[in-house]
């Protein structure tokens, strides 16, 4: 079977790095992708590790070591409006992206 | 603006009834892909299509149907509907160009009764 692993909640103060991570265990792997949902909302694309490193976009980073099957996202300079759930999905196929069940991140005063 | 428009927002069914979610995009990419969203799961892939004239089941692909009926349009179909399709249906479509991110519609609230 396939599975990914993610916290299932996080809390972290305004202005502060948290981190969330996700190891995978999939029977493909082309690459890793962390999306962002907010209560009602779609998911939005954060970012895509398809090989070992740290991949840097604003405020977020995303990182991959394959020989560990583990990720992780990375958000700085927390603010209020980054409180929504972090989904990782592995692309095991062309056309195949398995979800995580997410971690809901609350960012409190 | 450019993106992935579903309809309709919220629908309610009585079970049996069927009904098609309707799914466009506007960003000229070829694969596309119907997900369902269940409390405290992720999201699930019930089926996509890589281009058009292809459709493929995905995880969850009981009880459901799909068309593509262009390479903007990618509809999903309940022939009959069960309570245990009560969900948040999202549409989504994907270009190589963007790193292989997603871009996903605003969802169907559908609640079957």
């Amino acid at each position: 079977g396939q599975s990914l692993e993610q916290p299932s909640e996080v809390t972290a103060v305004e202005g502060a790095i948290v981190q969330i991570n996700c190891t995978y265990q999939t029977s493909g792997f082309y690459g890793l992708s962390w999306y962002q949902q907010h209560d009602g909302g779609a998911p939005t694309f954060l970012s895509y590790n398809a090989l070992d490193g740290l991949e840097e976009t604003g405020r977020f980073s995303s990182f991959l070591s394959r020989s560990d099957s583990y990720g992780y996202l990375l958000l700085q300079e927390l603010q209020m409006k980054d409180s929504a759930s972090y989904f990782c999905a592995v692309r095991t196929g062309a056309n195949n992206l398995f979800f995580g069940t997410g971690t809901r991140l609350t960012v409190i005063p | 603006n450019a993106g992935v428009t579903q309809t309709p927002k919220f629908q309610v069914l009585k079970t049996g009834q069927s009904m098609t979610l309707q799914c466009a995009q506007d960003m000229n990419h070829n694969s596309m892909y119907w997900y369902r969203q269940d409390p405290g799961m992720g999201l699930r892939l019930i089926y996509y299509s890589a281009s058009e004239g292809t459709t493929d089941k995905g995880e969850v692909p009981n009880g459901y149907n799909v068309s593509r009926l262009n390479k903007r349009e990618f509809s999903l179909r309940l022939e009959s509907a069960a309570p245990s399709q009560t969900s948040v249906y999202f549409c989504a479509s994907s270009g190589a160009v963007q790193g292989y991110g997603y871009t996903f519609g605003s969802g169907t609230r559908l609640t079957v009764v």
